[in-house]
Order: C-alpha cells, then sequence, then structure tokens
C-alpha cells in the first residue's frame, strides 16, 4: 500500500465521452503528478502540482484537463480524446523536498475506442 | 536527446545471481538526483533507490545497490541474491534540480528483468 490510489483501474470510453480520472493521497505530501504510460515509450510528465498551483504543462493537448481542489486531491478530466491517447496514466505524489521521491499510484488503464 | 538510456530492453537471470541493470543519464546541471523504480505486472510503480549528485558514497537500499559513476553519468542499479519476485519492469529516472521545488522526473525506456528458477 503505497497511500497513493486511483479510480477507475480500467476505464474504456468512446472519442465523444467525457470522463474523469481521480488521484488520492494519504501521505500529507503537497505536490501531485500526472504521468502517461504507453506502450514502448517512456513515462512521460503531463502535469505538476505543487501546493494545489499548477507548476507544469509538459506540453499536453487541451483535451487533458487538470484539476487539483486540494493537496490529497488530482483529477484528470478527459473530452474528445483519440486512440492513441489510450495508456496507463499514473499518478504520483511528493513532498517538495530536495530528494523528492515521488510515490506512485497503481494507475488507469484508459482504452479509448 | 535522450536523458535517460537503458540499453537492455530484456534480461534474463538465474534465481540467487547478482543482476546489473544499466542506466546512463544526461545533464548539464550540477545539482539532480537518481532514482530506480519497478514496475510488476499490477502497474505500480515502487521507489527502490535514490543517489543524489552530491552523494560520495553509493546508496544501498537491502539488496538494492546504485553504482554511481559520476564522470561517466552511469547510475547501474545491483540487485544481489536474486528472487522470482524481482521478475518487473525497472525504470532509471532523473531529476535536475535547478528549478527548485516539485518537478517531475523523466524516465528511461526500461529494462524487462525475468528471474528463472
Amino acid at each position: 500500500e503505497t497511500g497513493v490510489t486511483q479510480t477507475p483501474r480500467h476505464l474504456v470510453m468512446g472519442m465523444t465521452n467525457k470522463k474523469s480520472l481521480k488521484c488520492e493521497q494519504h501521505l500529507g505530501h503537497n505536490a501531485m503528478y500526472w504521468y502517461k504510460q504507453s506502450a514502448k515509450k517512456p513515462l512521460e510528465l503531463m502535469f505538476v502540482y505543487n501546493f494545489k498551483e499548477q507548476t507544469e504543462n509538459n506540453s499536453v493537448p487541451s483535451r487533458f484537463s487538470p484539476e487539483c481542489p486540494n493537496s490529497s486531491h488530482l483529477f484528470l478530466h478527459l473530452h474528445t480524446l483519440q486512440p492513441e491517447d489510450s495508456a496507463l496514466y499514473l499518478c504520483a505524489s511528493s513532498q517538495e523536498t530536495s530528494i523528492n521521491e515521488q510515490f506512485f499510484g497503481p494507475g488507469t488503464r484508459l482504452t479509448v475506442l | 536527446a535522450q536523458k535517460i538510456t537503458q540499453t537492455q530492453p530484456g534480461m534474463f537471470v538465474q534465481e540467487k545471481e547478482a543482476v546489473t541493470l544499466d542506466c546512463t543519464y544526461d545533464t548539464s546541471d550540477q545539482s539532480y538526483g537518481l532514482f530506480w523504480y519497478k514496475q510488476p505486472s499490477s502497474g505500480e510503480m515502487i521507489f527502490l533507490i535514490y543517489q543524489g549528485s552530491y552523494d560520495e558514497q553509493n546508496a544501498t537500499e537491502g539488496r538494492y545497490s546504485l553504482n554511481f559513476q559520476k564522470a561517466r553519468k552511469s547510475a547501474n542499479l545491483v540487485i544481489s541474491a536474486s528472487q522470482l519476485g524481482d521478475s518487473a519492469m525497472y525504470f532509471c529516472a532523473m531529476r535536475e534540480m535547478t528549478g527548485g521545488g516539485a518537478d517531475g522526473l523523466t524516465f528511461g525506456k526500461g529494462t524487462h528483468l525475468i528471474i528463472q528458477p
């Protein structure tokens, strides 16, 4: 149990659907992250939130919309996705320290039809 | 250019043997951190070990050690006495710290390690 939970664990959606991924951390951390893991590609950083403020948007298309209402919760709102967006979406959290070890959730396996 | 290079897409190792997973990195920063994560088939990324660029000693955590060669920009993971449960994907990652605060990690493509009985 890493203290970072993600729901749902699996999601299948059509290109016209709107869905949201949820991440919750129970570690008292103040930074949260979204990563995308596609087949045969390294994990790609998507967004960084530090004390609820977005500090990094790694050139992510606008069809992905993050939301961080507080330091414990992070959402990724999805709309009009493409089949190439099918991937494992991983959430992570960390304390804002020089070491900045990041703890990951189990991920949401997304399939876009 | 890749910032993290893992040259071994897959490895087969006999149980109880030691295994070294290669990682080289590219950065012009003086301050950075290097990480290794394990990802079993369940998908969760499990933190294994950390090495700071200013750390003079190689990091160790139980059966894991990091062979840090700064001049060569190499941060290989060594697993001693491998076990069947070590079978997983292993990722090397780096955080460049010049920005300060919370920053994302840059990951390599990973090595798929399979431990054989």
